[in-house]
Order: structure tokens, then C-alpha cells, then sequence
């Protein structure tokens, strides 16, 4: 069973551009949540999205958007990049479903350098 | 708002040794899940155990157990015989019980950066 598949793995964009970032979960997860990891900031939650609808959202300006398809596949978009949007940046995804409990699986992220 | 506290940045081992790590946090909810996540130099998070609040019993995997307090709000990961493997950022986490599909956010503390000498 094929893991949580993040696209690109590393890019880099200059200031003012825009970046697409994609993710794939598991087979069968409805749940995709990303996060921003940077030396200063640590692990900060991004948003979270279930069929198709944004469930949760983390103190992020509105430069940073983010969206799922019916598929489950989810896509994060960073406008105006600035250099201090340079990051690791990780999708989780895991079943959803109100049993609870579910585990929270990741990708291997992807790198982004704004220069 | 949960927060999550790592005061150890940073922790060695010797090889086969044991080690804790230490973890803390706050929140007002009676019902959660707590994790410990590992990420080694390839940078992805690995899960390495979870334990439901309304658990009693410390949870365990293998070499991994944690110590789960939760009047205190304490939850420490201890690896027993520690192995070169092991050496990675380990990440206490948080989560909200979910509703609904939604609430799979995790609140994660600042990691402490794991060594282990052979």
C-alpha cells in the first residue's frame, strides 16, 4: 500500500512568485492536513481538509490556501512568496471517519527555498 | 489552545542504554490522543507510539513505552535498548478527539534531538 506521496520534493522560487505544492494520501483516507516546519517556528499546523471541505485552519495569512478533490488529493498554494515561507512542507492524511483514534500518517515533504 | 512542552533539546544514549524523553502539556479537554513521532535525517515523521487519553494502561511497541500522567500532564517516551537507528528529532504531539472527520490537527512541541553513541 502506497504511502502519503508529496510532489514536488524540492523546488525553488523567487520573492513574489506562487508555488503549488501536491499531495497524494493513502489509499482510502479522506483526512489531509499540512504543516509548516521551519528551525525557527518549529511544527505548525497549516489546514485540514475532509471531503472536500476545509475543516480547520492555523493562524496563516491569506497568501497560504490550500484545497482537496473528490479523489481525496489535495493541493496547497503559497502566493507572493516571501523568504521567510521557505520550509519543509509536510501533508499528513488518515482515515477521517468519526471512529476516531486514526493515526496520522505523513509524506516525506517538500522542500521549498524562496530566494 | 493545547500547547505542547519539550524542555530537552537535545539528549544522548549510549548504544543499549536506555533513554527517556521528557514531555509536557497543557489543555482543558478530558479526551485526546498524545503521540510520539520520529523524524530522522530524511525528514519524514514516523509514528512510533500513540496513547489515548482514556486509557489507563501506558501504551508500548516493542522497545519503545511511555510513561502517561495525565494528572500531571506528562507524557515521556523511554527507548530501551537504545540502537544506532534510533538517533533522530523526536516530536511529542497532540490531538484533539475528532468530530466528525475533522479535528486532525496536531499540536506539536519543539522536539528534542536524539543522539545515540555507539
Amino acid at each position: 500500500k502506497a504511502g502519503v506521496t508529496q510532489t514536488p520534493r524540492y523546488l525553488i522560487k523567487t520573492r513574489g512568485q506562487q508555488v503549488t505544492l501536491s499531495c497524494s494520501p493513502i489509499s482510502g483516507h479522506r483526512s489531509v492536513s499540512w504543516y509548516q516546519q521551519t528551525p525557527g517556528q518549529g511544527l505548525q499546523f497549516l489546514f485540514e481538509y475532509f471531503s472536500e471541505t476545509q475543516r480547520n485552519k492555523g493562524n496563516f495569512p491569506g497568501r497560504f490556501s490550500g484545497r482537496q478533490f473528490s479523489n481525496s488529493r489535495s493541493e496547497m498554494n503559497v502566493s507572493t512568496l516571501e523568504l521567510g515561507d521557505s520550509a519543509l512542507y509536510l501533508c499528513a492524511s488518515s482515515l477521517g471517519y468519526r471512529s476516531s483514534g486514526n493515526t496520522i500518517y505523513f509524506g516525506e515533504g517538500s522542500w521549498l527555498t524562496v530566494v | 489552545a493545547q500547547t505542547v512542552t519539550q524542555s530537552q533539546p537535545e539528549m544522548s544514549v549510549q548504544e543499549a542504554e536506555t533513554v527517556t524523553l521528557s514531555c509536557t502539556y497543557d489543555t482543558s479537554e478530558s479526551d485526546y490522543y498524545l503521540f510520539w513521532y520520529k523524524q530522522p535525517p530524511s525528514r519524514q515523521m514516523i509514528l512510533v507510539i500513540r496513547q489515548e487519553a482514556y486509557k489507563q494502561q501506558n501504551a508500548t511497541e516493542n522497545r519503545f513505552s511511555v510513561n502517561f500522567q495525565k494528572a500531571a500532564k506528562s507524557f515521556s517516551l523511554k527507548i530501551s535498548d537504545s540502537q544506532l537507528g534510533d538517533a533522530a528529532m523526536y516530536f511529542c504531539a497532540y490531538r484533539s478527539p475528532n468530530s466528525g472527520g475533522s479535528n486532525y490537527k496536531l499540536t506539536f512541541g519543539k522536539g528534542t534531538l536524539l543522539t545515540v553513541n555507539p
